[in-house]
């Protein structure tokens, strides 16, 4: 079974807003880290954060982790229409092995 | 190479074939993955690959799937009497996956497999 679940299942948003995801998984990790999709092929990796990270950021992108509620979000600021594909978390435990989950597709209107 | 080469891009078979698909992981990666994504889903993984360590096979979802990954390198993942069911994009990544400290994975662009 998927370890993460993300939500909302599809966004839809202007340029210039801003598009938050979120991605909750069910056992203890060691990390956690968002991934970007365009039509369907290969991922891109966007942002690592560790267990003992609360907040990280890149560019326009901000993720934050809280363990306790074993949750992470990813926020993209001022948005743009590249912007528009299909976006995942993936987490992993002792084992290493990244289990994703079952992604987000943001699509951003001109 | 620069990055994660998957071969072929495309393929088309007729059911009960058997099919092989390969992944040639960047130099120097000791983790690799597949999995496997049916349209507008999730990733579903298969298999993971460590180093010398015996594979990860949790996610293999009939005996009709193996694989295997030759030299620490090359992996080719097999399908034995293909069903429509196994109609997906296959996808392999690698990672330098040092033990407790995953790094990022990179991915291959995938094979799209489709079965007659």
């Amino acid at each position: 079974s998927q370890q993460g679940e993300e939500d909302p299942q599809a966004l839809s948003i202007q340029e210039g807003e801003n598009a938050t995801m979120n991605c909750s998984y069910k056992t203890s990790i060691n990390n956690l880290q968002w991934y970007r999709q365009n039509s369907g092929r290969g991922l891109v990796h966007l942002i690592l954060i560790r267990s003992n990270e609360r907040e990280k950021h890149s560019g326009r992108l901000r993720v934050t982790l809280d363990t306790s509620k074993k949750s992470s979000s990813l926020l993209i600021t001022a948005s743009r229409a590249a912007d528009t594909a299909s976006y995942f978390c993936a987490t992993d435990k002792n084992t290493d092995k990244l289990i994703f989950g079952t992604g987000t597709r943001l699509q951003v209107f001109p | 190479g620069a990055g994660v080469s998957q071969s072929p891009s495309n393929k088309v078979t007729e059911k009960g074939k058997d099919v092989e698909l390969r992944c040639d992981p960047i130099s120097g990666h000791t983790a690799l993955y597949w999995y496997r994504q049916s349209l507008g889903q999730g990733l579903e993984f298969l298999i993971y690959f460590q180093g010398n360590s015996a594979p990860d096979k949790s996610g293999l979802p009939s005996d009709r799937f193996s694989a295997e990954r030759t030299g620490g390198s090359v992996s080719t993942l097999t399908i034995q009497r293909t069903q429509q069911e196994d109609s997906a994009v296959y996808l392999c990544a690698s990672s330098l996956g040092y033990r407790g400290r995953n790094t990022e994975a990179f991915f291959g662009q995938g094979t799209r497999l489709t079965v007659v």
